[in-house]
């Protein structure tokens, strides 16, 4: 079954770091692009940044560049975000996608808030 | 803001049909895949269409999607009240290099 498992999620205050985990089973994920995806309460959902099979190759939204760094484990078929800098803007449920395959995560929650 | 734009919202009878549509440009809608979303409340968005006309299996044939030059359409036929949801297109933008979704539509039953 393919699984595609985030976590990482919480509260953190303005300025503050958080790095986002996502553990995926049921498809090669050494050779796979994976993007991260994010949806603001009320809003619909924002791509924010992927990364190729191998990690050499990465993008990033204008919003998020030079805070975020997306990156992978491919022995650990786990993907990661760490985002520093975090703004209020920044709060919204983080998705883990594999677009190529239309598989979704269940999603994370990161709140940014005092 | 989106440069994918759907109309805000569609309604129609149960079992009646309806269509929405996601209007790009030459850079994203018209030279790569569309996918469409369905996201009902509370819950991550669920692949309906993918490369701009396929079903990922367990979607029912009740929707498909097309498209021709800059924008595409999601119908969905026999509406029940169960597709009363959020419908998003999403495409690659080649030119700003980054994933695009487009601006929503909500899916009232009557």
């Amino acid at each position: 079954e393919v699984q595609l498992v985030e976590s990482g999620g919480g509260l953190v205050q303005p300025g503050g770091s958080l790095r986002l985990s996502c553990e995926v089973s049921g498809f090669t994920f050494s050779n796979s692009w994976m993007h991260w995806v994010r949806q603001a309460p009320g809003k619909g959902p924002m791509w924010v940044s992927r990364i190729n099979g191998d990690g050499g190759s990465v993008t990033y939204a204008d919003s998020v560049k030079g805070r975020f760094t997306v990156s992978r484990d491919n022995a650990k078929s786990t993907l990661y975000l760490q985002m520093n800098r975090l703004r209020a803007e920044d709060t919204a449920v983080y998705y883990c996608v594999s677009l190529a395959r239309s598989i979704w995560g269940q999603g994370t929650l990161v709140t940014v808030s005092s | 803001q989106s440069v994918l734009t759907q109309p805000p919202s569609v309604s129609a009878a149960p079992g009646q049909k309806v269509a929405i549509s996601c209007s790009g440009s030459s850079s994203n809608v018209e030279s790569n895949f569309v996918s469409w979303y369905q996201q009902l409340p509370g819950t991550a968005p669920k692949v309906l269409i993918f490369e701009n006309n396929n079903r990922p299996s367990g979607i029912p044939d009740r929707f498909s999607g097309s498209k021709s030059g800059t924008s595409a359409t999601l119908d969905i036929t026999g509406l029940q009240t169960g597709d009363e949801a959020d419908y998003y297109c999403g495409a690659w933008d080649y030119s700003l290099n980054v994933y695009l979704f487009g601006s929503g539509t909500k899916v009232t039953v009557l």
